[in-house]
């Protein structure tokens, strides 16, 4: 079974910086998915980043990169140059090994965006 | 539009009535999946449809949920004798192609439900 960590409580960031996003998770699988969705409070997930266990860079897009560490079973997301519009629950995911295609989701990182 | 569609967005229901929610997937994605999300339990996954395949419908949390998919794309959970605690937002995703490496999952915005 596949386990996500997120324990960070919420967090307020003043716009145009940098925030960092923890995420650690446990899973058997020598292959799996690692996920960013964020959900802003009108309630739809929407995907930002993935990595794969095997991939040997760090993903990134846009202002969102992942900082991989698979020796330490994390999976961070680093949101760069922040906006009013980043506000919402940012949650981590994880897809296990082959034919597992269910997702399995931390409780989910509050972040607030100030101006 | 090109999003998975969900309806209602909204339902707001006495216990012990049955409930439709309704999920329209991305054209083209073969795969399907409902999860729950609630204060207590997170996001939960339900079921999961690919294809003319057997659904995995190991995460229904009993015999009163049930879903079906009509020819490959729009799917309907239903929620029978419905509790207090199946309140919560159902959100429906769906998937390109699960034999993919990435197989990213899109949603829907959800059907909040609530039962009093």
């Amino acid at each position: 079974a596949q386990k996500i960590t997120q324990t960070q409580p919420g967090m307020f960031v003043q716009e145009k910086e940098a925030v960092t996003l923890d995420c650690t998770y446990d899973t058997s699988d020598p292959s799996y998915g690692l996920f960013w969705y964020k959900q802003p409070s009108s309630g739809e997930m929407i995907f930002l980043i993935y990595q794969g266990s095997y991939d040997q860079q760090n993903a990134t897009e846009g202002r969102y990169s992942l900082n991989f560490q698979k020796a330490r079973k994390s999976a961070n997301l680093v949101i760069s140059a922040s906006q009013l519009g980043d506000s919402a629950m940012y949650f981590c995911a994880m897809r296990g090994g082959y034919g597992n295609n269910r997702l399995a989701f931390g409780k989910g990182n509050q972040v607030v965006v100030i101006p | 539009g090109a999003g998975v569609s969900q309806s209602p967005s909204n339902k707001v229901t006495e216990k012990g009535k049955d409930v439709e929610l309704r999920c329209d997937p991305i054209s083209g994605h073969t795969a399907l999946y409902w999860y729950r999300q609630s204060l207590g339990q997170g996001l939960e996954f339900l079921i999961y449809f690919q294809g003319n395949s057997a659904p995995d419908k190991s995460g229904l949390p009993s015999d009163r949920f049930s879903a079906e998919r009509t020819g490959g794309s729009v799917s309907t959970l239903t929620i029978q004798r419905t509790q207090q605690e199946d309140s919560a937002v159902y959100l429906c995703a769906s998937s390109l192609d699960p034999s993919g490496r990435a197989n990213i999952q899109y949603f829907g915005a959800g059907t909040r439900l609530s039962v009093l």
